[in-house]
C-alpha cells in the first residue's frame, strides 16, 4: 500500500532555532496535512493544503505542497519550549481516499 | 463539549472481558473514523462511516465491532482481545473527506 517517508524522525534542538522536516511519498497527493500530537493527546491540526506550490502560514509554521506534489514540508521558526511533541504528516490521493500517515517527526527543544 | 471527545481517557481490560469506547463529535461532520495508534508505527485506520453507514472496514479482526447510531456519535465495542491490541485508540471526524479532527484518544491496555 501507499507509504509516507517522513523525516527525520526525531530532532533535538535549542530554544529559539528554525525546524524543517517533511515527508515524501511514492505516488502523488491532492491533499497534505500536518498534526501536531501532545503526550497523552490526540493529533490536532496545525496546516492543510490543497494546491501543489501552496505555501501556507500560521503563526511561527509553514508548510508547503511540494510542486511534484509528491512532498511536502513543515518549518517552525524560533522554536519554544512549547514545541515539543510529535508532528505528523497525512496526504490523500483522491477527492475520496483514505489518509495515509507519515511515523511522525519527535521534536525536542532545549530552553 | 466542543470538538471530538472520547471516553474513557484510561481503560485496563483483562482477555475475556467485554467493553466499548465512546467517540462523540460536536461539529456537524457527517464522516467519524477509529484509528489504531501504536508505538512506532503509523496511525492505522480501522473503520469508516460515512453517514452513519460503515464505508471502510480495513481488515480488522471481528473483535473489534463498531457502532455508529448517528452522525454524532461512534462506538468501538471490544471482546476477547489480545495483548497486541494495547494501543491508543483514536476518533476522528471529518465534513465529507475533508481535514480530519481527532479526540484526546483512548489509551488501553489489555493484560
Amino acid at each position: 500500500g501507499q507509504q509516507l517517508n517522513q523525516s527525520p524522525q526525531s530532532m533535538f534542538i535549542q530554544e529559539g532555532e528554525d525546524v524543517s522536516m517533511n515527508c515524501t511519498s511514492s505516488s502523488i497527493f491532492n491533499t497534505w496535512l500536518w498534526y501536531k500530537q501532545d503526550p497523552g493527546e490526540g493529533p490536532v491540526l496545525l496546516i492543510a493544503l490543497y494546491k501543489a506550490g501552496e505555501l501556507t502560514s500560521n503563526g511561527r509554521l509553514t508548510a508547503q505542497f511540494g510542486i511534484t506534489r509528491k512532498d511536502s514540508f513543515l518549518n517552525i521558526s524560533a522554536s519554544i519550549p512549547s514545541d515539543v511533541g510529535i508532528y505528523f504528516c497525512a496526504g490523500r490521493g483522491g477527492s475520496q481516499g483514505n489518509l495515509i500517515f507519515g511515523k511522525g517527526t519527535k521534536l525536542s527543544v532545549k530552553p | 463539549e466542543t470538538g471530538v471527545t472520547q471516553t474513557p481517557r484510561h481503560l485496563v481490560m483483562g482477555m475475556t472481558n467485554k467493553k466499548s469506547l465512546k467517540c462523540e463529535q460536536h461539529l456537524g461532520h457527517n464522516a467519524m473514523y477509529w484509528y489504531k495508534q501504536s508505538a512506532k508505527k503509523p496511525l492505522e485506520l480501522m473503520f469508516v462511516y460515512s453517514l452513519e453507514e460503515r464505508v471502510e472496514n480495513n481488515s480488522v479482526p471481528s473483535r473489534f465491532s463498531p457502532e455508529c447510531p448517528n452522525s454524532s456519535h461512534l462506538f468501538l465495542h471490544l471482546h476477547t482481545l489480545q495483548p497486541e491490541d494495547s494501543a491508543l485508540y483514536l476518533c476522528a471526524s471529518s465534513f465529507g473527506r475533508r481535514e480530519q479532527f481527532f479526540g484526546p484518544g483512548t489509551r488501553l491496555t489489555v493484560l
